[in-house]
């Protein structure tokens, strides 16, 4: 069963940051942080991740509460090409041969003109 | 482009017939992972290759379910005898580093009549 824990529908407007939480209240110590997202009809793209401290890339920001139990996902500025369907998914970081990623249902992101 | 490909991109069979579904990961990623994703959920794993080596077979459904990946490039997923339950959207995808971000194709989409 997937370990963490989102809300199933949230809407942006275009141009606002979209936050998206994500609750994961039983992670481990060497357990990372990952975010992908699906758009419609395609696989799902790698967005960031991260194990304690917040991370910033080109696509978006990972802010890491200090216990570890929460997470949320920043997209900048929103905009239409960013609606997908978002996954928060933990991993363990030295996985051994035990690398595989488990799913929720994702946080369906629906950006708004 | 450089991305994990997937063929075909669309799979009609009849209950019955057997399937192979063909994956090319980015070249030179060493692990390869199949998911298998019904409509409206999150993928499912299937199955992880690490070069040739098939090292977590755990998430096949049943032992109609075969993959391989003979010379740790291109790998196949066999489906035999297929069933109308074995409608799904089958995604590939591969990483470099054994525990960096995986990269997903854009899956080949079986339907069973």
């Amino acid at each position: 069963d997937a370990k963490t824990t989102q809300p199933p529908s949230m809407d942006c407007a275009e141009g606002r940051a979209a936050n998206l939480p994500c609750n994961h209240s039983t992670i481990s110590g060497n357990e990372y942080v990952y975010w992908y997202r699906q758009i419609h009809s395609q696989g799902p793209q790698y967005i960031i991740h991260g194990l304690k401290n917040n991370e910033t890339n080109e696509m978006a920001s990972l802010i890491i509460t200090e216990d570890r139990k929460s997470s949320t996902l920043i997209l900048p500025h929103a905009t239409l090409r960013d609606t997908a369907v978002y996954y928060c998914i933990v991993r363990v970081g030295n996985a051994g041969n035990n690398r595989k990623l488990i799913w929720g249902l994702g946080t369906s992101l629906a950006v708004n003109p | 482009g450089a991305g994990v490909s997937q063929s075909p991109r669309y799979k009609v069979a009849k209950r019955g017939q057997d399937v192979a579904l063909r994956c090319d990961p980015i070249s030179g990623h060493v692990s390869l992972f199949w998911y298998q994703q019904a409509l409206g959920q999150g993928p499912e794993f299937l199955t992880y290759f690490q070069n040739e080596a098939q090292l977590d077979k755990s998430g096949l459904p049943s032992d109609r379910f075969f993959a391989e990946r003979p010379e740790g490039s291109v790998s196949t997923l066999k489906i035999q005898r297929t069933q109308q339950e074995d409608s799904a959207v089958y995604l590939c995808a591969s990483s470099f580093l054994r525990e960096g971000p995986q990269h997903f194709g854009d899956g080949t989409r079986l339907s069973i009549l």
